[in-house]
């Protein structure tokens, strides 16, 4: 079975530093994974997703996610944080053959000024 | 990318009353939605999925009986919360599968969200 666990459920970063959000995944083949972003009362909007193709990939603002095999992880990261990108976080694992998504627990990303 | 909308965006109701939310596919047409449900800082909950002319498929623990789907077009997927109790207050927020063959054919694509009350 496929599963997804995000390590953090909070993570607090200063304004223009780094940000590391971290996603370990499980499953018996070669997933699909994604990452949205989830402002508060908002819909998810997708940053970027990684379908066996480059295992580095860049979505958009300025965030980009490495997928590593030999870890089973996904991690997001972004060079510089910007107030705006305080929200709520999810990794997803996309299950083969019926497409349902299986969510993290999601990570609440503070910026702080 | 696809777009999503949902109606309404937000609902308060009477306990024992029924709501009736819908998803429409703006863009193209979803032969396969899905139905999730969202409590305060918690993770999306896959409720079912939504076929375009057949019977939904609802994960275990999800009472069919009283989240009634339909699927009658393929643009148009509704979710009725039947008899809701303030247990039911959610976050409720439906998708559509990319089309098979493209680009996106194993990404979702997201409504807004409907933020249900139960008084």
């Amino acid at each position: 079975a496929q599963s997804v666990t995000q390590l953090d459920s909070h993570v607090s970063v200063s304004e223009g530093t780094p940000v590391l959000l971290r996603c370990n995944y499980s499953s018996s083949y070669s997933p699909s994974l994604f990452w949205y972003v989830q402002h508060p009362n908002k819909g998810l909007q997708l940053l970027l997703k990684y379908t066996s193709a480059a295992t580095l990939v860049k979505g958009i603002n300025g965030f980009e996610a490495e997928f590593k095999k030999s870890e089973t992880s996904f991690h997001l990261t972004k060079p510089s944080a910007h107030m705006s990108d305080a929200a709520e976080y999810f990794c997803v694992v996309s299950e083969g053959g019926t497409y349902k998504y299986i969510f993290g627990t999601g990570t609440r990303l503070k910026v702080l000024a | 990318g696809a777009v999503v909308s949902q109606h309404p965006s937000w609902v308060i109701c009477k306990s024992g009353t029924s709501v009736k939310i819908e998803c429409r596919s703006l863009d193209f047409q979803a032969t396969t939605m899905f139905w999730y449900r969202q409590f305060p800082k918690q993770s999306l909950m896959l409720m079912a999925t939504s076929n375009e002319g057949s019977k939904a498929t609802y994960e275990q623990g999800v009472e069919k009986d009283k989240f009634l789907i339909n699927h009658a077009s393929l643009t148009l997927s509704t979710l009725t919360v039947t008899s809701a109790h303030p247990e039911d207050s959610s976050f409720y927020i439906c998708s559509e599968k990319g089309l098979a063959g493209g680009s996106n054919y194993n990404e979702q694509f997201f409504g807004p969200g409907t933020r249900l009350t139960v008084l």
